[in-house]
């Protein structure tokens, strides 16, 4: 079965500093990646995805994620965090159903605190 | 809409109470999501719905859970019996098929 692992549940960086969001995942076959943010009250906004391809992949505000597939990771880095930035991250991987649509399987997230 | 919609926003329910969750997906959005996230977790699937027709619904934790999509546009996620297990935050999403899906801001449930 799929699973997703995110080992940290907070971290805290100062603003300006860099920022790398661990994620390791579970899946059989090459997987479909995606790291989503979660502010306070908000719902779930897409910040990339990864489904083939370049394993580097760009995304908004600034972020971008590198799919290992050798250590089954796709981690999550900025390289200048801002305040704003402060939030909870979630990693997922998709589980295909045979209609070619797919469901998240979520980590339990890390939770971000930037200081200023 | 330009967004998923989620009402009501919070709802405070007591145990043994029912309770329905309403979802207004993005406009021509085929597949329609509901998802659960408890305190501190990441969100789990619940159900999904193409259109009208309910595919998989092997993430609803009981048969107190049923939710609806009659004419494959608004949904509702009915829970029968509230218990306080069943506090969380109730999300729902939408996508055009094959693709990633859009995030309503969710629907807070406390059972007291």
């Amino acid at each position: 079965a799929q699973s997703v692992t995110q080992p940290d549940i907070h971290i805290t960086v100062s603003e300006g500093a860099s920022l790398e969001l661990r994620c390791n995942y579970s899946y059989g076959a090459t997987p479909y990646l995606f790291w989503y943010v979660q502010s306070p009250g908000q719902g779930l906004q897409l910040l990339l995805k990864y489904f083939s391809g370049d394993t580097l992949v760009q995304g908004i505000k600034g972020f971008e994620a590198e799919f290992k597939r050798s250590q089954s990771s796709f981690n999550l880095r900025k390289p200048s965090v801002h305040w704003s930035d402060a939030a909870e991250y979630f990693c997922a991987v998709a589980h295909l159903f045979t209609s070619g649509t797919y469901k998240y399987i979520f980590g339990t997230g890390t939770r971000l605190k930037v200081l200023a | 809409g330009a967004g998923v919609s989620q009402s009501p926003r919070y709802k405070v329910a007591k145990r043994g109470q029912d309770v329905a969750l309403r979802c207004d997906p993005i406009s021509g959005h085929v597949s329609l999501f509901w998802y659960q996230q408890a305190l501190g977790q990441g969100p789990e699937f619940l159900t999904y719905f193409q259109n009208e027709a309910q595919l998989d619904k092997s993430g609803l934790p009981s048969d107190r859970f049923f939710a609806e999509r009659p004419e494959g546009s608004v949904s509702t996620l009915k829970i029968q019996r509230t218990q306080q297990e069943d506090s969380a935050v109730y999300l729902c999403a939408s996508s055009i098929e094959n693709t990633e899906a859009f995030f309503g801001q969710g629907t807070r449930l406390t059972v007291v």
